[in-house]
């Protein structure tokens, strides 16, 4: 398995302001994703994270809002700009793609609240 | 558009008894379907899949129902214990035209000692 952690793991953070996530496995992966989940509710998948390449995003989901980058294959970041309140939810880092098969894993998480 | 959704968003059980959670899907594409457990304050984890071509798959204590005529999914826990309490999604997985998992609403499970 890949064991993935993210920085902060929370943040309480002011409308107008940015802030980075960043993502770590343990090992070289294929894929890397970026999802959300606000509360109660589901996963939503924001943008696969593409080495060396712009990230490809979902619908609903623009690169000046939440840009990626991704410089290698162990590591990812996804900044949430410009925030409100709307932004409060949970980010999640997930990856697949090791050597053991596409079998998907995912982060704990960065629990994100916007005053 | 697709989605994939799920019957019940909450379900009570006692400790010992069996489990069924379920699942409808709409996109006939996927290439797989898989069964996520998440506890509060993590991210989810993987419990069981099950490929298109597949209409049953069992593992430790789980098991995995695909029906395609009526697009659902059902995972069932046998023997129920207090440390499956969870919320469990149902997800979709396309691997072709780019590896893209989808997920439901979610089912939150309560275990009674």
């Amino acid at each position: 398995s890949a064991v993935i952690s993210q920085k902060p793991s929370r943040d309480i953070c002011q409308r107008g302001t940015s802030l980075t996530i960043q993502c770590q496995v343990d090992s070289q992966v294929t894929m890397m994703f970026w999802y959300r989940q606000q509360p109660g509710q589901s996963l939503t998948l924001i943008a696969t994270a593409n080495q060396g390449s712009e990230a490809t995003y979902e619908s609903g989901f623009v690169i000046d809002k939440f840009p990626i980058s991704r410089p290698n294959l162990t590591f990812s970041t996804l900044t949430v700009s410009n925030m409100s309140p709307e932004d409060s939810s949970i980010y999640l880092c997930s990856v697949a793609g090791t050597l053991n098969g596409n079998e998907q894993f995912f982060g704990p998480g960065t629990r994100l609240t916007v005053l | 558009g697709e989605s994939v959704g799920l019957h019940l968003p909450t379900l009570s059980v006692q400790e010992g008894d069996n489990s069924i959670i379920n699942c409808a899907y709409s996109n006939s594409a996927s290439d797989y379907f898989i069964w996520y457990k998440q506890e509060s304050g993590k991210g989810p984890q993987f419990i069981i899949d099950i490929r298109s071509n597949m209409d049953k798959r069992q593992g430790q204590r789980v098991t995995v129902l695909l029906n395609k005529t009526v697009k659902h999914l059902s995972l069932q826990i046998a023997a129920t214990q207090p440390g499956d309490s969870a919320v469990y999604f149902c997800a979709e997985n396309r691997e072709t035209g780019g590896f893209k998992t989808i997920f439901g609403a979610g089912t939150r499970l309560f275990v009674k000692a």
